[in-house]
């Protein structure tokens, strides 16, 4: 069965640092979501894409957070400086055009900032 | 505001009894609610959708029903089974079409 792909699964960095985190959506899937999971809480929208675009990125805090998605296919979410609030679990989700209320979700990245 | 609302405290059920769980919401009107269940340390896994004009939904031994009036939404497992301790979490579609997600209820199945 296909899956949503991240990586890394964990991730340790100090704040000031950079980190990225990479996602690839279920084949043929047009529209991908990245999510921040705080522990305790229910996942949060950062930004959608639609293909190439973004059709939703309200919630991305622009100064610090920045995301691509340049052939429409996998995705990459960088943050630029880390602080110590940004530890999280940050979650990938994908779904088809036909079937666009059932998202897909990555097994997600725990980030821990120190 | 608007507000989703589950139950933090876990659920602690002794197998084969029927789980419910609920979700209340205010200042929303969502065309639809999903509930998902969500392992330790992995993603949300999407379970069951049910519409507005839909009273109730079953899939195998759940069963979530829907009431726009009390802006509720109740998730049963029936003959509950320890695999089913997991963390649930209802969502709701907003008016920006945005996926609106509750903090969910952890459930523990006792064998």
């Amino acid at each position: 069965e296909a899956e949503v792909a991240q990586s890394p699964r964990y991730k340790i960095t100090e704040k000031s640092q950079a980190v990225a985190f990479w996602c690839d959506p279920i084949s043929g899937h047009a529209t991908l979501y990245w999510y921040r999971q705080i522990l305790g809480q229910g996942p949060e929208l950062l930004v959608q894409f639609q293909d190439e675009s973004v059709v939703d990125d309200s919630q991305l805090p622009k100064d610090r957070f920045s995301a691509e998605r340049l052939k429409g296919v996998d995705s990459t979410l960088k943050i630029q400086p880390a602080e110590l609030g940004d530890s999280a679990m940050y979650l990938c989700a994908s779904t088809s055009t036909g079937r666009s209320y059932e998202q897909y979700f990555g097994p997600g990245t725990r980030l821990t900032v120190t | 505001s608007q507000k989703i609302e589950q139950n933090s405290e876990a659920l602690n059920i002794q197998e084969g009894k029927t789980a419910t769980l609920t979700c209340n919401y205010t200042n929303y009107s969502p065309a639809y609610l999903q509930w998902y269940r969500q392992d330790p340390g992995r993603g949300p896994v999407f379970l069951l959708l049910i519409r507005e004009n839909e009273k109730e939904k079953r899939k195998e031994r759940l069963k979530v029903t829907f009431d726009t009036t009390l802006k509720q939404s109740l998730f049963h497992i029936t003959a509950s089974q320890p695999a089913d301790s997991a963390t649930y979490l209802c969502a709701l579609k907003d008016s920006s079409y945005k996926l609106i997600f509750g903090s969910g209820t952890r459930l523990l199945v006792r064998p």
